[in-house]
């Protein structure tokens, strides 16, 4: 059974706060590691598609890297705003087959 | 917006009753997934259709259900429903079976009472 660990579960932080969280899946066979970002009431908006040891994306603000070998990404806000306030999940890409998704991190940006 | 919707967006039901889901993906998007949102936990994977075959199954019953359509509609069908099949239901499309982005719906939330 594939298991996929998020922490923390929730965080608060004040608006301006950089902060970061971090996704853990089974080091072998890895395939692909997705990241999406779920406001309360929408359909959860996909941040970032990772493949690669090493990997390094950036959306504005938001980054994710990825580590294969070890079984982690890290999720990075800089300069947090209220409107990223949300669920922060990531899946495990089981060859595309399915999802094994974390349990999420819920961020709380204070204004 | 992803272009995927649900419906309905809510629903009460009462236990032992059967339900029926509908997903409206993306046109050209032949992969649908469908997905189990328990309170605090994350999606769960319930199965997935390619071209309007089942394409793999997680660790539901055989009571959960599933249809897809050529007009890249598809459905989830629950069966003799139970306390614990309250959820939020996602479903989420993709063009293909490989490393591709899936991208959701907003989901429907069902009530078991």
């Amino acid at each position: 059974i594939l298991n996929v660990e998020q922490s923390p579960q929730s965080l608060h932080v004040q608006e301006g706060d950089s902060t970061n969280f971090t996704c853990s899946f089974p080091s072998s066979n890895f395939y692909a590691l997705h990241w999406y970002r779920w406001e309360t009431a929408k359909s959860p908006e996909a941040l970032f598609v990772m493949t690669l040891n090493g990997d390094e994306k950036k959306k504005g603000r938001i980054s994710a890297t990825l580590n294969t070998k070890e079984g982690y990404s890290y999720l990075y806000i800089k300069g947090s705003q209220p409107e990223d306030s949300a669920t922060y999940l990531c899946a495990y890409d089981n060859y595309g087959q399915n999802f094994v998704f974390g349990p999420g991190t819920r961020l709380s940006v204070l204004p | 917006e992803t272009g995927v919707t649900q419906s309905p967006t809510h629903l009460i039901k009462t236990r032992g009753q059967q339900v029926t889901l509908r997903c409206s993906s993306q046109s050209g998007h032949n992969t649908v997934s469908w997905y189990q949102q328990a309170l605090g936990q994350g999606p769960q994977f319930i199965f997935q259709y390619y071209r309007e075959e089942e394409n793999g199954r997680g660790n539901f019953p055989p009571r959960f259900s599933g249809l897809q359509f050529p007009n890249y509609s598809s459905e989830l069908n629950v069966n003799a429903l139970e306390l614990d099949d309250s959820a939020l239901y996602l479903c989420a499309s993709q063009t293909g079976r490989s490393v591709d982005e899936q991208y959701f719906g907003p989901g429907t939330r069902l009530t078991v009472t």
